[in-house]
């Protein structure tokens, strides 16, 4: 098993463009969860799966947010119309009976 | 208001030295657990330790342990014999609605972080 996987590993875009992030959880892993970090800070929550269906979504979660998880696997995070305030980085993370393995993130830059 | 406040926004330590990382937390919720990760450079977040509300003992995992004070809220780790990989991020996280034997789901909340310098 390989962890969790998130591509791409960086993604610059022009603001007003949508970007897509993919992520691989591990695959026993039920539950699938998105976080947002900002440069100097801690970790915010965005969303969280249980195999298919949404669970929670936070209000930062605006509605040019949208995540999916069709089939309960990989999960992927879009953004529309960009703006330079959702440059951050963007991580993944799955868990098994409490315990959280986290990727590597994918780092946006909007320009 | 801040659920997780880690005061220290950078620490220095000597290389086999001893530090602690400060982090106090605020919730009603009777049944919790707290968590410490360390996140280098690289960006990933890499578990270190755990302590469930619940928890009589203070947990420990090899030279990681957490001074869990209850009644002041408070959950420092406490690095031994810090060496120069140490040197990191640290973040401390709580989730609320704890089931014993920390197997519960649900989102973390994350203070602000810790950067920690280990000089040879």
């Amino acid at each position: 098993d390989t962890g969790v996987s998130q591509n791409p590993r960086h993604k610059i875009t022009k603001r007003g463009q949508n970007v897509t992030f993919r992520c691989d959880p591990i695959s026993e892993h039920n539950r699938l969860y998105w976080y947002r970090q900002t440069l100097g800070q801690g970790p915010e929550f965005l969303t969280y799966f249980q195999n298919e269906a949404q669970l929670e979504k936070s209000r930062l979660l605006s509605d040019r947010f949208s995540a999916e998880r069709p089939k309960g696997s990989f999960s992927t995070l879009e953004i529309q119309r960009t703006e330079q305030g959702d440059s951050a980085m963007y991580l993944c993370a799955s868990s098994w009976q409490g315990s959280y393995t986290f990727g590597s993130g994918t780092r946006l830059t909007v320009v | 208001a801040q659920k997780i406040t880690q005061t220290q926004p950078g620490m220095f330590v000597q290389e086999k030295e001893a530090v602690t990382l400060d982090c106090t937390y605020d919730t009603s919720d009777p049944s919790y657990g707290l968590f410490w990760y360390k996140q280098p450079s690289s960006g990933e977040m890499i578990f270190l330790i755990y302590q469930g509300s619940y928890d009589q003992q203070n947990a420990t995992e090899g030279r990681y342990s957490l001074n869990f004070q209850k009644a002041r809220k408070s959950a420092n780790l406490v690095i031994s014999a810090s060496q120069l990989g140490d040197s990191a991020m640290y973040f401390c996280a709580m989730r609320e609605g704890e089931r014993a034997g920390g197997t519960s789901y649900g989102k973390l909340t994350f203070g602000q972080g810790t950067i920690l310098t280990v000089h040879p």
